[in-house]
């Protein structure tokens, strides 16, 4: 099964600042990798799909880049809404695997 | 809107059987993937499996082959997730959730999501 690293596990900005989280894949996963964003006592919420596509609804603050093995969530101004936990999430192959999750927490 | 509704909590004791379910609404349900996806207290998410509802097409994560049933009756438009036997570490969340994108399984990751459900399993 393919193994997705997120770094750092606990990231500290402030808000307006730039926030750069990370996700690596032990093997290819081509394009197919997702970014969900998790808030406290809800259910997880699709923000980046296809690496770099955003979902219906997500504000163009967020973007996504990376393919292969290397993938980047970026918020590019913090606000209150988006402290939460980011997980990325591949699509390329069985069975379906997470990261472990980056903390994004206020500074 | 798109709805996934799951059935509410659950506390059971250990070696007990339980079925918990997600119903989609407003949305051709036989046509979309629906995936589960575990999440532990104070944990990370965790995929165990996706059924497609149209013709019981199920795939399962190594991890929680043999442990759970993925199901689904699309004749009201639900699909299940099963333990013939709990233990005390299948207490967390379970959420279902569904992609965008009709068709080629669950390309695209899962826009909607149920509620989830809470199962709590001791003795």
């Amino acid at each position: 099964e393919i193994v997705m690293t997120q770094s750092p596990a606990t990231l500290s900005v402030s808000p307006g600042e730039r926030a750069t989280l990370s996700c690596r894949a032990s093997q290819s996963v081509s394009g197919n990798l997702a970014w969900y964003q998790q808030k406290p006592g809800q259910a997880p919420r699709l923000l980046i799909y296809g690496a770099s596509t955003r979902a219906t609804g997500i504000p163009a603050r967020f973007s996504g880049s990376g393919s292969g093995t290397e993938f980047t969530l970026t918020i590019s101004s913090l606000q209150s809404e988006d402290f939460a936990v980011y997980y990325c999430q591949q699509y390329n192959n069985w069975p379906r695997t997470f990261g472990q999750g980056t903390n994004l927490e206020i500074k | 809107e798109v709805q996934l509704a799951q059935s509410g909590a659950e506390v059971k004791k250990p070696g007990e059987s339980l079925k918990i379910s997600c119903k989609g609404s407003r949305y051709s349900f036989n046509s979309y993937w629906i995936g589960w996806v575990r999440q532990m207290p104070g944990k990370g998410l965790e995929w165990m499996g996706i059924i497609y509802p149209d013709d019981s097409d199920t795939r399962y994560s190594p991890s929680f082959q043999g442990q759970v049933t993925i199901s689904a009756d699309k004749s009201i438009s639900t699909a299940y997730l099963q333990w013939s036997s709990l233990k005390a570490s299948d207490t967390a969340m379970y959420y279902c959730a569904r992609p965008d994108f009709r068709g080629d399984y669950d390309s695209g990751g899962y826009f909607y999501w149920g509620q989830g459900t809470l199962v709590t399993v001791s003795s």
